[in-house]
């Protein structure tokens, strides 16, 4: 059964680095093809795509946020992260990884349950 | 990037009766786009992809369909459990990028 949990800070002040963890069971990101993605949702608000990660450690980012983005992976321990620095009270949000396989196409196909971080003073 | 223009924001129907939900494309994304459910508590789960392709575990009642930028999703003979957001998303080209959401409540 392929599970994703996302892990955060829960909550952050303003001009800190964001990082996130997203552990991966069922599936190996050895896996040809596979790739993680990095997703958030404001409250009420839109889905937005932030960066994907993949098997053979290429990457991709949303240009809008790609300055501030940073995302890897640990094979070994089957995780993938996200990091976004200089945070503001926009960044305040749920966060999802979600599971694709390139070689199948660029859709989600597993999603995790979401983790909420706020960025507050 | 790509805007999708999704419709209705909010829809009421009864079980038993069939539903659909628009989702409009800025420019060509061919046939990559995708269909999601998005329920509290639940991982938002993959319906289709590709336009109108059933993901694995999705019930037939569920359907997409393509007409060049123009694509639906129709849910045919709701079931109670089909009520919650659902969302497109082109997976055609970076950045990927979503509708704004249709609510499905119950009438």
């Amino acid at each position: 059964q392929v599970t994703l949990k996302e892990s955060g800070p829960g909550i952050l002040q303003p001009s800190q680095t964001l990082s996130l963890t997203c552990t991966l069971s069922g599936f190996s990101l050895r896996t040809y093809g596979m790739g993680v993605g990095w997703i958030r949702q404001p409250s009420g608000k839109v889905l937005e795509w932030l960066a994907n990660i993949y098997w053979d450690d290429d990457s991709a980012y949303n240009p809008s946020l790609k300055s501030r983005l940073s995302i890897s992976m640990d094979t070994s321990n089957n995780q993938a992260f996200l990091q976004i620095t200089n945070v503001d009270t926009a960044d305040t949000a749920t966060y999802y990884c979600a599971r694709m396989n390139r070689q199948l196409g660029y859709h989600f196909d597993d999603w995790g349950q979401g983790v909420m971080v706020t960025v507050s003073s | 990037d790509v805007q999708m223009t999704q419709s209705p924001y909010n829809l009421a129907a009864s079980p038993g009766e069939s539903v659909s939900i628009n989702c409009k494309a800025s420019k060509s994304i061919s046939k990559y786009l995708a269909w999601y459910q998005q329920k509290p508590g639940n991982a938002n789960k993959l319906l289709i992809y590709d336009g109108s392709t059933l993901h694995s575990g999705i019930p037939s009642r569920f359907g997409g369909s393509r007409s060049g930028t123009d694509f639906t999703l129709t849910i045919k003979s709701l079931e109670p459990e089909d009520f919650g957001l659902y969302y497109c998303q082109q997976h055609n080209e970076y950045p990927f990028t979503f509708g704004s959401g249709t609510k499905l409540e119950i009438k």
